[in-house]
């Protein structure tokens, strides 16, 4: 089973400044095939990206997405409000399709 | 627009079997390259993917979770089951429902709201 490690835990930031956020794989799971969910409390979460790099449906472009092999990263480049949520990576190379544990994004 | 539904016992006791259903809308679960997955969310806690099942029928679980788990569809119906057998209080989470796409590898682009079961004597 791939294990995902999200890093930070968590990460206090303003609105305003970038956020950089880590997912590690245990194994490489075969091409980029890495999504990024957003959560906010109370609701389910939302595709942000997919293939590693590619964008989804009505996301917008400070959201981007890098990463292949083993090492993904998730940058929001200049945080807006709505941005503060619960972040996580999703592997879905090789089953089982494993989640990361989650960063949570926090007003600083 | 493709929406998910998800259904069943808001309560099990433990030792029971939960089935869950997932009602879909907006996409054919007969279609080539279409996938239903099911994923679990403990109060405060991560996402868990529980289980997948594809339009060639193809099943996919978690490795833990394998032997207590069961995915099954009915096409004409528009839905996929999810049954887990011998509840336990950890087993208590939101359950979600969501749709699976792609081409080689499938990844999910829309979810279900979630239902909340409570596994509790």
């Amino acid at each position: 089973e791939i294990v995902l490690t999200q890093s930070p835990g968590t990460l206090p930031l303003s609105p305003g400044e970038r956020a950089t956020l880590a997912c590690r794989a245990s194994q490489s799971f075969g091409g980029s095939y890495l999504a990024w969910y957003q959560q906010k409390p109370g609701q389910a979460p939302r595709l942000l990206m997919y293939g590693s790099s590619s964008r989804a449906t009505g996301i917008p472009d400070r959201f981007s997405g890098s990463g292949s092999g083993t090492d993904f990263t998730l940058t929001i480049s200049r945080l807006e409000p709505e941005d503060f949520a619960v972040y996580y990576c999703q592997q879905y190379g090789r089953s089982p399709y494993t989640f990361g544990q989650g960063t949570k994004l926090e007003i600083k | 627009q493709v929406t998910l539904r998800e259904s069943g016992p808001a309560l099990v006791k433990p030792t029971q079997t939960l089935t869950l259903t997932c009602t879909f809308s907006g996409f054919s679960l007969s279609t080539s390259g279409m996938c239903v997955s099911w994923i679990r969310q403990p109060p405060g806690k991560a996402l868990e993917w529980l289980a997948r099942i594809d339009w060639d029928d193809d099943e996919f679980y978690d490795t833990s979770l394998r032997t207590r788990l069961t995915i099954s569809k009915d096409t004409s119906k528009n839905q996929v089951a999810l049954t887990m057998t011998n509840m336990d209080p950890v087993d208590t989470a939101t359950y979600y429902c969501a749709r699976a796409v792609g081409g080689y590898a499938y990844y999910i682009d829309v979810w279900g709201k979630g239902t909340t079961v409570t596994v509790s004597s």
